[in-house]
This record gives C-alpha cells, sequence and structure tokens, in this order.
C-alpha cells in the first residue's frame, strides 16, 4: 500500500522564479492539504482540496496556488518566489470520512537564492 | 494570544521515565485534537487522536480539558525510540483549517 508520495524531494530556485510541487495521496485518500514547514516550527496550513476545490486557505498570499486531480493528486504552485519562501513544503491525505488523520509525505525542501 | 503553545523544550528523560507535555490552544471552540510525533527531518506522522474522555494507546495517554484549553500526552516507560518532536494540532472551528503547534522536542537517553 503506497503511502503519500512527493516530488521533487529537493529543489533550488532562484527568487522571482515559479514552481511546482507534486503529490500523490495514500490509496483510497481523497483529500489533500499542503503545509509549509519553517525549520524549528510546526507546519502551517496553506489550503486544502477535497473534489478538486479548494475547501479552506490558511494565511498564505495568492501567490500561493493549487490543484486537485480527478485522481486526487494535487499540485502546489508558487510564483515570484521570495527567500522567506525556502522551506520543507509537506502534503497530508486523508479519507474524506476521517479527514483530520491525516497522513503526511516526505516533503520538497525548497530553497530559494 | 497565540492560536497554539507548547513547551518547546527540550525534555530529557532517562529511560523508562514518565513524560508528559501540554498544549494548550486559545480558541474555545476548537474541535478535532491530534498528536503527531516528527523525527528528525522527517515527516510528521498521527501518534493518536484526542478524545474528550481522553484515551490510551498503549504506553501514550492523551487527554483534553476543555475548561481549561488544553490537551495533554502522557509517555509511560520511555523508550530511546520515543526521542523526536512531539506536534499538537487541532481543527480549527467551523473550517477546515488544522493548525500545528511549534513541537516540543524529546530526548530519552540510555
Amino acid at each position: 500500500d503506497a503511502g503519500v508520495t512527493q516530488s521533487p524531494t529537493h529543489l533550488i530556485k532562484t527568487r522571482g522564479q515559479q514552481v511546482t510541487l507534486r503529490c500523490s495521496p495514500k490509496s483510497g485518500h481523497d483529500t489533500v492539504s499542503w503545509y509549509q514547514q519553517a525549520l524549528g516550527q510546526g507546519p502551517q496550513f496553506i489550503f486544502q482540496y477535497y473534489e478538486e476545490e479548494e475547501r479552506q486557505r490558511g494565511n498564505f498570499p495568492d501567490r500561493f496556488s493549487g490543484h486537485q486531480f480527478p485522481n486526487y493528486s494535487s499540485e502546489l504552485n508558487v510564483n515570484a518566489l521570495l527567500l522567506g519562501d525556502s522551506a520543507l513544503y509537506l502534503c497530508a491525505s486523508a479519507h474524506r470520512g476521517r479527514r483530520y488523520e491525516q497522513y503526511f509525505g516526505p516533503g520538497t525542501r525548497l530553497t530559494v537564492t | 494570544r497565540k492560536e497554539v503553545e507548547q513547551d518547546p523544550g527540550p525534555f530529557n528523560v532517562p529511560e523508562g521515565a514518565t513524560v508528559a507535555f501540554n498544549c494548550t490552544y486559545s480558541n474555545s471552540a476548537s474541535q478535532s485534537f491530534f498528536w503527531y510525533r516528527q523525527d528528525c527531518r522527517k515527516e510528521p506522522k498521527l501518534l493518536m487522536s484526542v478524545y474528550s474522555s481522553g484515551n490510551e494507546d498503549g504506553r501514550f495517554t492523551a487527554q483534553l480539558n476543555r475548561a481549561s484549553q488544553y490537551i495533554s500526552l502522557l509517555i509511560r516507560d520511555s523508550k530511546l525510540s520515543d526521542s523526536a518532536t512531539y506536534l499538537c494540532v487541532f481543527r480549527e472551528a467551523g473550517g477546515f483549517k488544522t493548525i500545528f503547534g511549534a513541537g516540543t522536542r524529546l530526548f530519552v537517553k540510555a
């Protein structure tokens, strides 16, 4: 049973560039949430997708956008990268019946230079 | 007041010790409470849900005190493998947003 997978594992980008991160949920899961985790902090909620719609967004600017596909996989896009966007980006999936029991992927570590 | 507050630690305990962590939250309407553990440079993993009546899973006991707005995690007979960061998590009332604490670091030493 495959768990949550994310790609790429690591990424280095330059300020002003755009990045797309990808997530495949655990088998049987239909809800995907994205988080940003800075060093020494807990994950910060970016948004949650269910039925291909963004259900709620955290305190992140519009530069952060996402998408969920019919197969429940998801993408996180970040435009106009800032140095402060450097962080670990985590994807978490869950089943709609137990939406808050989340299973995390290994994350994508983004470095913006 | 912060949405959630955890003692960052670190807690340094010997094997076999009992250790407890608390996590306070500011919104009294918060729902769905959890504890996650996160090993160094790894993703968070669900440890246990926290129910109003309190719940136990082996050496771990979680409790919710709505009146005082905190949840707790008790670890008995600590093992070296319990060394990790423990994150408290709750769902924002009326929405889908989940809020993580910054975590409490635990080191269990032989």
